[in-house]
């Protein structure tokens, strides 16, 4: 089946600007995590959601980051004023409830470039 | 602070070389543990470990776990070259909140 899928793969933009980064989770997964991972890092938690709202988002380093996932599925991570420090591979992960809710499928990414 | 941290931070090896992968946590409200192995982007599951003392094992990997030391190692026997990668370690807390280690970047030659 379908893993999670993530677009763009790549993300070029200029200091300032406004980015909205996707992730589609595995069908049926209720719960959904965005992380940032810098070169070198392990993936950085920001935000998790359990259905559509955002269980914990302690995660997102400050109010130009936002992530939303209105029907429970596609969500969206959008980026505000974009600064070269949010340079980063953003990863999307989702897993199914239940037992099994630590299990995350990861998806591939999306290299943002900050210029 | 809550805080997983991984040694070595990178490791090379030769094929057929058996390596050792190490995880030490401080984590509130510890749930389980995860290993992780990441080639490229996205990092794919290998064990979640939940209960100390009990060894989980795929193939030539295998895992355990210490709660009262606060710890897990990952082990590999007999390295092949597809088996380097970055090895990641994860502990989520009660809330899901999932903490990663920096990993340890594994390099096996021929």
């Amino acid at each position: 089946g379908a893993g999670v899928s993530q677009t763009p793969s790549n993300k070029v933009t200029e200091k300032g600007k406004y980015v909205e980064l996707r992730c589609d989770p595995i069908s049926g997964h209720t719960a959904l995590y965005w992380y940032r991972q810098s070169l070198g890092q392990g993936p950085e938690f920001l935000i998790y959601f359990q259905g559509t709202g955002a269980a914990d988002d302690s995660g997102l380093p400050n109010d130009r980051f936002f992530a939303v996932r209105p029907e429970g599925s596609v969500s969206t991570l959008k980026i505000q004023r974009t600064e070269r420090g949010d340079s980063a591979v953003y990863l999307c992960a989702s897993s199914p409830s239940g037992g099994r809710i630590n299990e995350q499928f990861f998806g591939p990414g999306t290299r943002l470039t900050v210029l | 602070e809550d805080k997983v941290v991984q040694s070595p931070l990178s490791l090379v090896v030769h094929e057929g070389d058996t390596v050792t992968l190490n995880c030490s946590y401080e984590v509130t409200n510890f749930r389980s543990l995860l290993w992780y192995k990441q080639e490229k982007k996205a990092p794919t599951f290998l064990f979640m470990l939940t209960s100390s003392g009990i060894e989980k094992k795929s193939g030539r990997l295998s895992s355990i776990l210490d709660k009262k030391e606060l710890f897990s190692i990952l082990n590999i026997t007999a390295t092949q070259t597809g088996d380097s990668a970055i090895y990641l370690c994860a502990v989520p807390n009660t809330g899901n909140q999932f903490y990663f280690g920096t990993g340890t970047s594994l390099t096996v030659i021929p």
